[in-house]
């Protein structure tokens, strides 16, 4: 199986734009696609992007996703930061069309 | 409204068994795949297994580190899956998420049931 990592932790003032990278370290990251969760502090999560770039109805389109071959990783992108933006956003993909990966989380806060 | 609802968690002694329960409502519970994901307190997200629906015979998969403990079923009549976890041990000890969506995403997730594996 591959890993996915992300950093640990970002933070960003309100109204500024943060990206969270998730780097694949076997395989390309175009092969599978990748999925974004939000979990806020005490909540379960919830999906923000799916296939690497959709986003599920209810988001706002503040968050989008990306993958780039070159680097090969994939990102969240959330602009016009809000303080209810602050949570840990962890990435997920799949090996085998069978066993889910997820990277090991990253803590926003927003500042 | 989407709801899962899992239960079913407690205090088990190191090599006990557990079931957990996800009542699923609002939704196709049948033509959903299902999947379990853990917690451990302060950590991250960890997929534990899923099962996916009648049309792809109710297929099993689970993460390797399970060593073949747990197993995951389900029944479409009661809209309810299973998560059976035997030969439990400490590092088993976190919050169970029953979550559905398909193979490749989980759109909706419960609120979590804790399970403390210690003697």
């Amino acid at each position: 199986n591959f890993m996915l990592t992300q950093p640990h932790s970002v933070s960003e003032s309100p109204g500024k734009t943060v990206t969270i990278s998730c780097t694949r370290s076997s395989g390309s990251i175009a092969s599978n696609y990748v999925q974004w969760y939000q979990q806020r502090p005490g909540s379960s999560p919830t999906i923000v992007i799916y296939e690497d770039k959709q986003r599920p109805s209810g988001v706002p389109d503040r968050f989008s996703g990306s993958i780039d071959s070159s680097s090969n990783s994939a990102s969240l992108t959330i602009s016009g930061l809000k303080t209810e933006d602050e949570a840990d956003y962890y990435c997920q993909s799949y090996d085998n069309n069978i066993f889910w990966v997820f990277g090991g989380g990253t803590k926003l806060t927003v500042l | 409204e989407v709801q899962l609802v899992e239960s079913g968690g407690g205090l088990v002694q190191p090599g006990g068994s557990l079931k957990l329960s996800c009542a699923a409502s609002g939704f196709a519970f049948s033509g959903s795949t299902m999947h379990w994901v853990r917690q451990a307190s302060g950590k991250g997200l960890e997929w534990v297994g899923r099962i996916r629906n009648r049309a792809n015979t109710h297929a099993t998969a689970y993460a390797a580190s399970l060593e073949g403990r747990f197993t995951i079923s389900r029944d479409d009549s009661q809209n309810t899956a299973y998560l059976q976890m035997n030969s439990l041990k400490i590092e088993d000890t976190a919050v169970y998420y029953c979550t559905s969506g398909n193979t490749i995403a989980s759109d909706s997730w419960g609120q979590g049931t804790l399970v403390t594996v210690s003697s």
